[in-house]
Formats: C-alpha cells, sequence, structure tokens
C-alpha cells in the first residue's frame, strides 16, 4: 500500500539549513507528485512546495526564496531543504502524494506520520 | 494565492447530530476542493475530493457539496470517531488550506 514517511532532525538552531527526507513506497515517483505541508503547533496547514513526477518544482511565495525541494527516484526519496531557520519555521512537516482526481487536478490523497522541527537557540 | 475562508472555528454536536461546515474561496475553484480530517497527532486524512467524491475508505455519512467559490461538508449522524479538526483544501492552484473547524462532542 501507499505509504510515505518523513525523516530528520528534531531540534535546530536559528540561522541552519534543515534537512528532511521522505521516503515513498507503493507508488513511484516519477508518477505521482510529492508535496511538503507544514503546521505550526495547534494551527493549520501550510503548502510549502511540490516536486511533481517530471521532477519540475513549484513553491509557495512566502518560503520560496530558502526552499528547495529534490529527489532521487531511485531510492524513492524526496527531500526537502529550507535555509535560514528562524523559531516560527517550527512545527510538524509532512510530506505528501499527489493524485491526479477525475477533473484533472492533483489532491493530496496520502500523508505520512510528519516531522516535528524545533528551531530554538 | 487564493484564500481559503472556513467556518466556523469550532463545533459542538451532540450524537447522531448532522453538522455543517463552510468554505469559501477568494475565486472560483472548479471543484478543485478538498476535505481532510486531523486527530490529534495524527496527520490529515483524506475525505473528499473534487468537492463531493467519497475517498475510498471514508464513511458515507461524510458528504460535500458546492460550486464555484462557495462549499460544504456534512456529517450526518455524528458519532464519537468523528471527534477531529477539518481543513478544506484548494487544489485547483498552488494549494491552500482553510483554518480548520475543531468538532467537538456536547
Amino acid at each position: 500500500q501507499v505509504q510515505l514517511e518523513e525523516s530528520g532532525p528534531g531540534l535546530m538552531q536559528p540561522s541552519e539549513t534543515l534537512s528532511l527526507t521522505c521516503t515513498v513506497s507503493g507508488f513511484s515517483l516519477t508518477s505521482n507528485g510529492v508535496g511538503w505541508v507544514r503546521q505550526p503547533l495547534g494551527k493549520g496547514l501550510v503548502w510549502m512546495g511540490t516536486i511533481w513526477a517530471g521532477g519540475s518544482t513549484n513553491y509557495n511565495s512566502a518560503v520560496q526564496s530558502r526552499l528547495s525541494i529534490s529527489r532521487d527516484t531511485s531510492k524513492s526519496q524526496v527531500f526537502l531543504k529550507m535555509n535560514s531557520l528562524q523559531p516560527e519555521d517550527t512545527g510538524t512537516y509532512y510530506c505528501a502524494r499527489h493524485e491526479r482526481d477525475n477533473q484533472g487536478g492533483y489532491v493530496m490523497d496520502a500523508w505520512g506520520q510528519g516531522a516535528s522541527v524545533t528551531v530554538s537557540s | 494565492d487564493i484564500q481559503m475562508t472556513q467556518s466556523p472555528a469550532s463545533l459542538s454536536a451532540s450524537l447522531g447530530e448532522t453538522v455543517t461546515i463552510e468554505c469559501r474561496a477568494s475565486e472560483d475553484i472548479y471543484n478543485g476542493l478538498a476535505w481532510y480530517q486531523q486527530k490529534p497527532g495524527k496527520s490529515p486524512q483524506l475525505l473528499i475530493y473534487n468537492a463531493n467524491s467519497l475517498h475510498t475508505g471514508v464513511p458515507s455519512r461524510f458528504s460535500g457539496s458546492g460550486s464555484g467559490t462557495q462549499y460544504s461538508l456534512k456529517i450526518n449522524s455524528l458519532q464519537s470517531e468523528d471527534v477531529a479538526s477539518y481543513f478544506c483544501q484548494q487544489y485547483y492552484n498552488y494549494p491552500t488550506f482553510g483554518g480548520g473547524t475543531k468538532l467537538e462532542l456536547k
């Protein structure tokens, strides 16, 4: 079945670069896009960016200058890198699969369990 | 960016009751609308996509409706396991989410 699992460091210092990995199974990264979504503790969900099946990427304009998403299709892994971390980047980071719906849109239909990241000195 | 305004922010209802959550988009999203359920400490789970299509394995007491800029999620015959937060998301353009609705039992 479709599974996604995030991994990465839990505690970061301000100004450092965050690196998270999303390891997927049950589908191919060349068939589905994978997006990243952040959720501050007790708050709502914010899409950060997506790497599509063809390898192209799109980013939320609010973090675009600091964010990079890449992948290794041979290892079924998607990577998030975000530099210049600040305390407001604290939250849970989810990766999620994009699946094409019957009207041509790409809904996020399967999510990982999330990786908790705290940015603090 | 397309803004999603979700209401109410919180909701208290009794077992067996029918509840409705609303979402308004800042522009037409042509049914590119999903609803997610999130329980404490868990990841969001897809309930509805395409505004009114039930995701695999989701109980039929959940339903979605709407078009244009106005959408709603209805839960019939509320069960205890439905206590959760609910989020709408438009995916017609780059994804944006509503602020969420926290559903509690009365």
